[in-house]
């Protein structure tokens, strides 16, 4: 079975620009949770969808969004973005909960 | 609210020795579960183990061991025989039942080098 996709694997924006991020979950899995990892915060998570529903959501603002599609896709959504956004995104997927989560490899978003 | 601590920030041992992270959470949940996860230089984390709060029995897998305590709110960690290839960041993990979800919340994640 093919692991969890992320793209782009790296991403470089200026301040106030937006970005989009996208993962695939493993196939069969309709769970997808994203997190931040910084080296000053750590792992956050931001939130999680299950079957097109967020069911879950972390202490982000309202800049950071997400969504997914009727293929378990999800794409998160960083509007208006700030020198502290830089950070290295992980998107994980599940079968169902509560259950291991299997992480992505990863965005690492540079924000100038 | 939910709390992980992983008090080693980084830990330094020479091939084949022995080490043992700790990992202690804070939970007013009375379902709960416990994981760790292993971030290599490469980024992405690897699954580890995943234990639920009614299932204290230790277990192993090959040199991996997890020492699990509830009444020491301790899901300690040990690595056998340590390889060059252990070197990685572990993370220990903690999710809620009462979340309804998949909501992880991370230790601080330690940092283990082994040196040959």
């Amino acid at each position: 079975k093919a692991g969890v996709t992320q793209t782009p694997r790296y991403l470089i924006k200026t301040r106030g620009q937006q970005v989009t991020l996208s993962c695939s979950p493993i196939s069969g899995h309709r769970s997808v949770s994203w997190y931040q990892q910084t080296p000053g915060q750590g792992l956050q998570f931001l939130f999680e969808y299950f079957s097109e529903t967020q069911r879950n959501k972390g202490n982000f603002p309202g800049r950071f969004s997400g969504r997914q599609f009727s293929n378990s896709r999800s794409e998160m959504n960083v509007s208006t973005l700030e020198l502290g956004d830089s950070a290295l995104y992980l998107c994980a997927s599940s079968p169902g909960s509560p259950n291991e989560q299997f992480f992505g490899p990863g965005t690492r978003l540079t924000v100038l | 609210a939910q709390k992980v601590t992983q008090a080693q920030t980084e830990i330094s041992v020479v091939e084949k020795e022995d080490v043992t992270l700790d990992c202690v959470y804070e939970t007013r949940d009375t379902t709960y579960y416990l994981f760790w996860y292993k971030q290599p230089p490469s980024g992405e984390l690897v699954f580890l183990i995943r234990r639920n709060s009614f299932d204290e029995q230790n277990e192993i897998s090959g040199r991996y061991s997890w020492n699990f305590q509830k009444s020491t709110s301790s899901f300690n960690f040990t690595i056998t025989a340590s390889q060059v290839v252990d070197s990685a960041v572990y993370f220990c993990a903690l999710s809620e039942a009462r979340a309804a979800g998949n909501k992880l919340t991370f230790g601080g994640g330690t940092r283990v080098l082994v040196k040959p």
